[in-house]
């Protein structure tokens, strides 16, 4: 069993949509949650970052982290065709002090 | 201009040749890293070094080995490549301990015929 899951999508929505994208992860050290960002050919880039539990907005963006069911989400509201990109959820802790990725999201918005 | 800077951005090589990727950045920190991606794999490391005479395998170092030239400049060489290493390859920098936020490069996307 991988440390972070990831559901590898595509997830296609419309413009205006709601997005919930998620991670489960299996080591209850971690500490640190973050949501990369990656448009196509460029490298990830920080969109939230968390530390332990609890909820952070931040625009359009809000991030949850719900560590006794060790599952962590983003949420878009008001999707638009420019948040058309790979989702990747990102935590550490414990005794790991290097980032494990999940594998991604790609996300689609249509207009 | 680009905190993380990678050349090249495209390589196309042959088995069993030599090559060597660059990664420097203007950002002042002292943790870089190397990372590779495949479709379905997401992120993988493949060294890392938390100043310039420290360097750590990742878990995925069979193949690769690294140089730290300065603080500012890590690179990256296949010694012999071969058409499995075909990927996406990324440097990325961060300033602390756990909890960093990497910040990355453009990548350098690898082909090996």
């Amino acid at each position: 069993q991988k440390e972070v899951e990831q559901d590898p999508g595509p997830l296609s929505v419309p413009e205006g949509a709601i997005v919930s994208l998620n991670c489960t992860y299996s080591n209850s050290a971690f500490q640190y949650f973050m949501w990369y960002r990656q448009y196509s050919r460029k490298g990830p880039e920080l969109l939230m970052y968390t530390y332990s539990s609890g909820n952070k907005e931040d625009g359009r963006f809000t991030a949850q982290v719900d560590k006794s069911s060790k599952y962590i989400s983003l949420f878009i509201r008001d999707s638009q065709p420019s948040d058309s990109a790979t989702y990747l959820c990102a935590m550490s802790g414990g005794n790991t002090d290097k980032l494990i990725f999940g594998t991604g999201t790609r996300l689609q918005v249509f207009p | 201009d680009a905190d993380v800077t990678q050349t090249p951005r495209n390589r196309i090589t042959k088995t069993g040749k030599r090559i060597m990727l660059e990664c420097s950045q203007t950002k002042g920190h002292d943790r870089m890293y190397w990372y590779r991606q495949d479709p379905g794999l997401g992120l993988r490391l493949i060294y890392y070094s938390f100043d310039v005479k420290d360097i750590n395998k990742g878990e995925i170092s069979d193949g690769y080995s690294v140089s730290r030239q300065a603080q500012a400049k890590f690179s990256l060489s296949l010694e012999s490549a071969i058409p499995n290493q075909t990927a996406l390859y990324f440097c990325a920098t961060s300033e602390t301990n756990q909890g960093d936020k990497l910040f990355f490069g453009s990548g350098t996307q690898l082909s090996v015929l």
